[in-house]
């Protein structure tokens, strides 16, 4: 089992529509958990950590729920701009050793 | 504020020659910062991690004799691409702590071998 897995997608949305991608991670140890937007060609930038108490920033949700050990992220009212590779990362092997998931491909359509 | 350069955005050189990458911290200093190198359609891969002052810590798999990395100062890190080879051929991003958990990336470097 890999340590960070994604779907892949990719989830093609119309603009406007909520939608949700999970993460799971394999690490029970694990202590933190980011969500990164990463465009075609182009770094990733970081969109947010995720707080056990969630975390929100205007359209976007996290959550993180460590039974499952998984984490989540929501979209509302989906952008042309959303479109983009969502990568879950954790940190799993220490306190700053990054786990790169695949990433979500997500393309909000007109 | 925690912006990370990179230099050269892009690179094309002649098979068997070295590329050294340079990735600096603008606005902070950084006793840490990563490597990775991601293929096309591909998720990144974590290559190294480089602490100033000391040797990298290379991931498995991973020639630390092919890709060197030299952390000489708390806001430059370099990576050498030695005797690259067109398989060589990625984008190598690196990225940078400042302070907390999150990591903030340069812009990556796009290298082609021929």
């Amino acid at each position: 089992r890999k340590e960070v897995e994604q779907d892949p997608g990719p989830f093609n949305v119309p603009e406007g529509a909520t939608v949700a991608f999970n993460c799971t991670y394999s690490n029970s140890a694990s202590q933190s958990f980011f969500w990164y937007r990463q465009d075609c060609r182009k770094e990733p930038k970081l969109l947010m950590s995720v707080y056990s108490s969630g975390n929100e920033d205007g359209r976007f949700t996290a959550q993180l729920n460590r039974a499952s050990q998984y984490i989540s992220l929501l979209i509302r009212d989906s952008k042309l701009s959303d479109s983009a590779t969502y990568l879950c990362v954790v940190n799993s092997r220490g306190s700053y050793i990054p786990t790169f998931g695949r990433g979500t491909s997500l393309i909000v359509h007109p | 504020g925690a912006v990370v350069s990179q230099h050269p955005s892009r690179v094309i050189c002649k098979s068997g020659t070295s590329v050294k990458i340079e990735c600096r911290s603008l606005d902070f200093q950084a006793t840490t910062m990563f490597w990775y190198r991601q293929f096309p359609k591909q998720s990144l891969m974590l290559m190294a991690t480089s602490n100033e002052g000391s040797k990298a810590t290379y991931e498995q798999g991973v020639e630390k004799d092919k890709f060197l990395i030299n952390h000489a100062s708390l806001t430059l890190s370099t990576l050498t691409v030695t005797s690259a080879h067109p398989e060589d051929s990625s984008f190598y991003i690196c990225s940078a702590l400042a302070g907390g958990p999150e990591q903030f990336f340069g812009p990556g470097t796009r290298l082609t071998v021929l």
